[in-house]
């Protein structure tokens, strides 16, 4: 079944203990993206891959770092998490896009909620 | 001005009623456009791409309207099943970025 998953689904954690969470992919994709959720700011982007080794930041940056070793796998790194990290967090995928402004729609993960206490 | 903007509602719609909402996008350049479906704590899902023409599909109707920078979905017959948050997407910046609006709540009351 062609599918993102994000482990974990839940995690609370403590302030400032490093946390990873994971996100792999097995449809090939060639772009995968980090997004939080948030009441009332809706899906923000945090860091995005348009293929291996290419990654850039998207609106909301500040607090975490990714990698793209390989094509499915894009991890979430949270080096020092703080209580405004606590979030809802998407994991997505999608096909390269076909140029001219063109996207391809989105297969998002089933989420992971962090708490940092 | 944000890039996509929606009235978070809800939407209270009777069973079997239409309800039909707009989004603002702000990007004249956009060239791809999308409604996803949310419920509740999970995972938005891709409900319909939206054409120039116009599209539809079973109970749901999608229009844009370049003119005007708006794109909207009607959903005819609701459903209870429909009860959701209906999450306008558009690429802003070119390529695979997508930008989301925040939603429209959709609650269907029996």
């Amino acid at each position: 079944e062609a599918q993102v998953t994000q482990n974990p689904r839940y995690l609370i954690t403590v302030t400032g203990k490093k946390l990873t969470v994971t996100c792999s992919q097995n449809m090939n994709h060639e772009y995968m993206s980090w997004y939080r959720q948030d009441p009332g700011l809706g899906l923000r982007q945090i860091y995005y891959s348009m293929n291996v080794e290419v990654t850039d930041k998207g609106d909301v940056p500040e607090g975490y770092k990714v990698s793209r070793k390989e094509k499915r796998n894009f991890p979430l790194i949270l080096e020092s998490p703080s209580p405004n990290q606590t979030s809802l967090y998407f994991c997505a995928s999608s096909l390269a896009g076909t140029g001219g402004g063109v996207s391809p729609s989105y297969t998002f993960g089933s989420g992971t909620r962090l708490t940092v206490v | 001005r944000k890039e996509v903007e929606q009235d978070p509602g809800p939407f209270n719609v009777p069973e079997g009623a239409t309800v039909a909402f707009n989004c603002t996008y702000s990007n004249s350049a956009s060239q791809s456009f999308f409604w996803y479906r949310q419920d509740c704590r999970k995972e938005p899902k891709l409900l319909m791409s939206v054409y120039s023409s116009g599209n539809e599909d079973g109970r749901f109707t999608a229009q844009l309207n370049r003119a005007s920078q708006y794109i909207s979905l009607l959903i005819r017959d609701s459903k209870l099943s429909d009860s959701a948050t209906y999450l306008c997407v558009v690429n802003s910046r070119g390529n695979n970025r997508l930008a989301f609006g925040k939603g429209n709540q959709v609650v269907v009351i029996p």
